[in-house]
């Protein structure tokens, strides 16, 4: 069955460190990948979504992404963590045809000490 | 403000109750979803609609779900018979489809006593 891990629950940085939160997918063929950003009372904001081309995506808020099809992954980084980037990040995937409904992991908390 | 749209965003219900939420998605977007999500847990697919057809149900949906999109606008999600188990936050979004990303609601949480 198709799946998507987030295997950092919580993670905490100090405010100007490098990020980068972990995501892989199990599926048979290359997915549409995206992340997530989720703030306390707030919706799902998109940050960055991989469809096709170049496996460097560039999205808001300075996050980056790599997918990696070797190792099923598609990694968020950002160089510079900012104080208002403490939130909740999803990973998800959906299939290239059909419904395109979506399969989230589990999220990663990321706590940003100032 | 053109964004996805949810009401209510808080509903507190006892148990053995029915509740109706509403989700307005963006305007000329003809996919409609619904995804509940529990607390330390993400989104988990409920079911879709293609302007007015329910396509697609999750066998989460038991017998006591039911939604609907009449005329392909706005959709409503109905549980009946509410248990302690439905309290989660109820996540709508809507997209253009063909792999377009969806967009999100801000959710009605709910929360049965």
């Amino acid at each position: 069955a198709q799946s998507v891990t987030q295997p950092d629950i919580h993670i905490t940085v100090s405010e100007g460190a490098s990020l980068e939160l972990r995501c892989n997918y199990s599926y048979g063929a290359t997915p549409y990948l995206f992340w997530y950003v989720q703030s306390p009372g707030q919706g799902l904001q998109l940050l960055l979504k991989y469809f096709s081309g170049d496996t460097l995506v560039q999205g808001i808020k300075g996050f980056e992404a790599e997918f990696k099809r070797s190792q099923s992954s598609f990694n968020l980084r950002k160089p510079s963590v900012h104080w208002s980037d403490a939130a909740e990040y999803f990973c998800a995937v959906t299939f290239t045809s059909g419904t395109y409904k979506y399969i989230f992991g589990t999220g990663t908390r990321l706590k940003v000490l100032a | 403000d053109t964004g996805v749209s949810q009401d209510p965003r808080h509903k507190i219900t006892k148990r053995g109750q029915n509740v109706t939420f509403r989700c307005d998605p963006i305007s000329e977007h003809n996919r409609l979803y619904w995804y509940r999500q529990t607390l330390g847990q993400g989104p988990e697919f409920l079911t879709y609609f293609q302007n007015e057809a329910q396509l697609e149900k999750s066998r989460l949906l038991s017998d006591r779900f039911s939604a609907e999109r009449p005329k392909g606008s706005f959709s409503t999600l109905e549980i009946q018979r509410t248990e302690q188990g439905d309290s989660a936050m109820y996540l709508c979004a809507s997209s253009l489809g063909l792999g377009n990303e969806q967009f999100f609601g801000p959710g009605t949480r709910l929360t049965v006593l």
